[in-house]
């Protein structure tokens, strides 16, 4: 079962512009939503994270927006650099009780200079 | 070392010989996960050691797959048997475990070709 979808799959936007991408989940018990970036052969690294007890978090040019009651949540790359060319994960996970991040599908972006 | 490491980085097999892939994850994380890429692919979960408790095996996608987890540290995935469906990218990662310790932190993976 996919519990967590992402959209879209690839994107690309031109440098200094804003790159928007979204995830939408299903378990209500999820408390905790990671987004993690992963450059061509290395492992996916946490950029930002976010708990449903706030609506947004900002950190630099990267901003989570959170819908609680709509099951969504999306992340915005303000300002958009070549060097944010990477691919893109959305995660979830109930941490309450201990389980473990479930990743969307990913988003490849592409920032063109 | 810093890191989680993984090794080997690539691995390249003929259909129906047996790998093992090993992580060595970053010292003092409890939790150890391996999750497999496919091309273009998401992350698919395989399987999540977390101390002393019994693994979640639930992602494991067949019984040609197992993993263990010696001393609490250093993890080998084997795959028995190997397919063309198995090529993939395995990726290692762990974390602390205790709960808002949500961060993991990857290695780099072994990609895997099966011919």
């Amino acid at each position: 079962q996919q519990q967590v979808k992402q959209s879209p799959q690839s994107l690309i936007v031109q440098k200094g512009g804003i790159s928007i991408i979204n995830c939408a989940y299903e378990n209500t018990a999820f408390d905790y939503f990671p987004w993690y970036q992963q450059f061509p052969g290395k492992g996916p690294a946490l950029l930002i994270a976010i708990r449903p007890d706030v609506s947004e978090k900002k950190e630099g040019r990267f901003t989570i927006s959170f819908n609680k009651s709509a099951k969504q949540f999306s992340l915005h790359i303000m300002d958009s650099q070549p060097g944010d060319s990477a691919t893109y994960f959305c995660a979830a996970s109930d941490e309450t009780s201990g389980s473990r991040l479930t990743f969307g599908e990913g988003t490849q972006l592409t920032v063109n200079p | 070392g810093a890191g989680v490491s993984q090794s080997p980085s690539n691995k390249v097999t003929e259909k129906g010989k047996d790998v093992e892939l090993r992580c060595d994850p970053i010292s003092g994380h409890t939790a150890l996960y391996w999750y497999r890429q496919s091309l273009g692919q998401g992350l698919e979960f395989l399987i999540y050691f977390q101390g002393n408790s019994a693994p979640d095996k639930s992602g494991l996608p067949s019984d040609r797959f197992s993993a263990e987890r010696t001393g609490g540290s250093v993890s080998t995935l084997t795959i028995q048997r190997t397919q063309q469906e198995d090529s993939a990218v395995y990726l290692c990662a762990s974390s602390l475990d205790f709960p808002g310790a949500g961060e993991l932190f990857f290695g780099e993976g072994s990609r895997l070709t099966v011919l």
